[in-house]
């Protein structure tokens, strides 16, 4: 495999469930990001890692859970979701954190009833 | 505060015909620059970045871009619309560290 791969692609939860977000690269990189995208908004970042460090946190709230156990995945832990959370959740990555050259997954549609 | 704005939400064009994207950012210097394109279904994949030097710059699938500082912006072109350039373009720009901020982004849909 190649590039940035996410999984699941959809996933329809409710506001009581716990899931996960996974998001693995096999390019090599350095750093990895978490980006919010909804309808017509602007990308929201969500986190960054940076050597398995997290180096961001953008005022995200805390039922969103990130966790980088190496260079290669990242993951996003998801409970007590509110519908509003309805999104499409991308993946990033790049060589180093300063390059702002990204390469992104295909995103998980994030469905909260 | 600083911003990164596309004008245009949507536009239409037929193929084969020229695409201009719009792009101004507000910054107090010269930022990284960069187009990104998403097609239906896809994550965002990189078409062209600007860092300094030859304010036009060549990217993938055709396009190009003009940086012009006097007017704080980075239109994307193209001079010839395939149907495959269908997606949505987004535009952005990276100040003095690396945090992207991105804009809003333009649909392009291209009709036969």
């Amino acid at each position: 495999e190649t590039g940035v791969t996410q999984t699941p692609r959809h996933l329809v939860m409710g506001m009581t469930n716990k899931k996960s977000l996974k998001c693995e690269q096999h390019l090599g990189h350095n750093a990895m990001y978490w980006y919010k995208q909804s309808a017509k908004k602007p990308l929201e970042l969500m986190f960054v890692y940076n050597f398995k460090e997290q180096t961001e946190n953008n005022s995200v709230p805390s039922r969103f859970s990130p966790e980088c156990p190496n260079s290669s995945h990242l993951f996003l832990h998801l409970h007590t979701l509110q519908p509003e959370d309805s999104a499409l959740y991308l993946c990033a990555s790049s060589l180093y954190r300063d390059t702002g050259e990204l390469f992104f997954g295909e995103g998980s549609r994030l469905t909260v009833l | 505060a600083q911003s990164v704005t596309q004008p245009d939400i949507h536009i239409t064009v037929s193929e084969g015909a020229s695409l201009e994207l719009r792009c101004n950012y507000s910054y107090g210097a010269t930022p990284y620059l960069f187009w990104y394109v998403q097609s239906p279904g896809q994550g965002l994949q990189l078409l062209l970045k600007y860092f300094s030097g030859d304010t036009l710059v060549q990217g993938i699938k055709g396009f190009e871009a003009e940086f012009k500082r006097s007017q704080s912006s980075f239109n994307l072109r193209k001079p010839s619309v395939h149907w495959s350039d269908a997606a949505e373009y987004f535009c952005a720009v990276a100040p003095n560290d690396y945090k992207l901020s991105f804009g809003a982004g333009t649909t392009v849909t291209v009709r036969a």
